[in-house]
């Protein structure tokens, strides 16, 4: 147990849909990346956030968002959703603001689009 | 910008070694390695941080060479409980909105 939630495990919805993940860092981590996986794809960096702070991004989609609240934790929200949204999305945390240090991983939202 | 990995999968006994490589047409800041286990998250095997760079815990370490474009993990003496899949991720720019890359993966298979 890495010590990272992510909310809910698994989710069914359909397209044109608009969803949102939850994650709550390690205790103690002030730094937020969420991550897209797909099938054939390795780990896809999404966004960083940093004491609440957005500190980078990736290859997030302008129909995703996120964001990282007063007590740290972590929205992702994913809007006008296709077939290709299906993913594994994790969400990882760190102590530092620096991409140099470790990450722990949570168990990952499963979203299914139909 | 993505390292590229090598192998992209590898089936071993129990008890063979193994060498997976991660390469970058840039000179890294850092690399990192995690390992997957199906269904399960990442999680964090280590961090490289300078040229020449060797680390290692048990039976797992990996290397960074001199000119921080590549590098390597090595399993030895492979256990079934190395199975899953090997990821490196390149860290390419220190600045503000330096981000972690990571490779499409190695997957490995230990058999019995």
């Amino acid at each position: 147990d890495s010590g990272v939630t992510q909310t809910p495990k698994h989710l069914i919805t359909a397209t044109g849909q608009r969803v949102t993940l939850r994650c709550s860092p390690r205790s103690g981590d002030l730094s937020v990346y969420w991550y897209q996986q797909s099938l054939d794809q390795g780990l896809q960096f999404l966004i960083q956030y940093y004491n609440g702070e957005e500190r980078a991004k990736g290859n997030i989609l302008e129909r995703f968002s996120a964001q990282q609240f007063p007590d740290l934790h972590s929205e992702l929200n994913l809007s006008s959703l296709e077939l290709g949204d299906s993913a594994l999305y994790f969400c990882a945390s760190s102590r530092q603001r620096g991409s140099w240090d470790e990450q722990y991983f949570g168990p990952g939202t499963r979203l299914t689009v139909t | 910008q993505q390292p590229v990995q090598s192998p992209q999968a590898v089936i071993l006994r129990e008890g063979e070694d193994a060498v997976i490589n991660c390469s970058s047409s840039k000179a890294l800041y850092s690399v990192h390695w995690y390992r997957q286990k199906h269904g399960e998250a990442p999680v964090f095997l280590m961090i490289l941080l300078k040229g020449g760079e060797q680390k290692g815990h048990d039976k797992i370490s990996a290397s960074f060479n001199e000119k921080k474009q590549q590098s390597s993990l090595y399993l030895t003496a492979s256990q079934l409980s190395y199975s899953g899949t090997y990821f490196c991720g390149t860290e390419i720019n220190r600045n503000r909105d330096d981000k972690i890359i990571f490779g499409k993966g190695t997957r490995l298979h230990i058999l019995p």
